[in-house]
């Protein structure tokens, strides 16, 4: 089953303004990761934050986890176009040797 | 660097032929993973290789067959094909339990007839 489920489903906004998606999931874990996904492409990985942090900055990306709701929040500001694709959020499955993959937030940015 | 690279890009099959999809990765990493996305849905993992000569079903393993053949490369096989397994496939490896990213390739397109 799985465990990271992304909300909303889709999201579009002008560019400049900021973009929040939501993830949650279902058991405990060590970390959670998000990624991303440009129209037919592979998955580039974006940030990690471990259970011990509340929050994660990378760039204009932040990041925020919520152990106690088992859930994470993924915040991009002053989006672009380039932003434009399917973000998703992996915990890991509960013997850590994989990820579990939600169905995605679909981001468009436009100008 | 190439990273994660897979080879075919794109295949089309009839129901009942075989096929192997490859992937090899030059990061020196232990770990690799075969996943597949079908539309609108997140990535499913069907099988993985925590090292060089082990293999682990995952979510949806039924109708796959792996072979990590060494550590650079970890293969998928299809033994007969069915429409059900149209899907993007994409092949993932990670360094090591150290490190929790993993690196993916581009993907391929395989469609069953």
């Amino acid at each position: 089953s799985q465990q990271g489920e992304e909300d909303p489903q889709a999201l579009s906004i002008q560019e400049g303004e900021n973009a929040t998606m939501n993830c949650s999931y279902k058991t405990s874990i060590n970390n959670l990761q998000w990624y991303r996904q440009n129209s037919g492409r592979g998955l580039v990985h974006l940030i990690l934050i471990r259970s011990n942090e509340r929050e994660k900055h990378s760039g204009r990306l932040r990041v925020t986890l919520d152990t106690s709701k088992k859930s994470s929040s993924l915040l991009i500001t002053a989006s672009r176009a380039a932003d434009t694709a399917s973000y998703f959020c992996a915990p890991p499955n509960q013997a850590g040797t994989a990820l579990i993959f939600g169905k995605g937030t679909t981001l468009s940015v436009s100008s | 660097n190439a990273g994660v690279t897979q080879t075919p890009k794109f295949q089309v099959l009839k129901t009942g032929q075989s096929m192997t999809l490859q992937c090899a990765q030059d990061m020196n990493h232990n770990s690799m993973y075969w996943y597949r996305q079908d539309p609108g849905m997140g990535l499913r993992l069907i099988y993985y290789s925590a090292s060089e000569g082990t293999t682990d079903k995952g979510e949806v393993p039924n109708g796959y067959n792996v072979s990590r053949l060494n550590k650079r490369e970890f293969s998928l096989r299809l033994e007969s094909a069915a429409p059900s397994q149209t899907s993007v496939y994409f092949c993932a490896s990670r360094r090591d339990e150290s490190r929790a990213e993993q690196f993916f390739g581009p993907g391929t397109r395989l469609t069953v007839l």
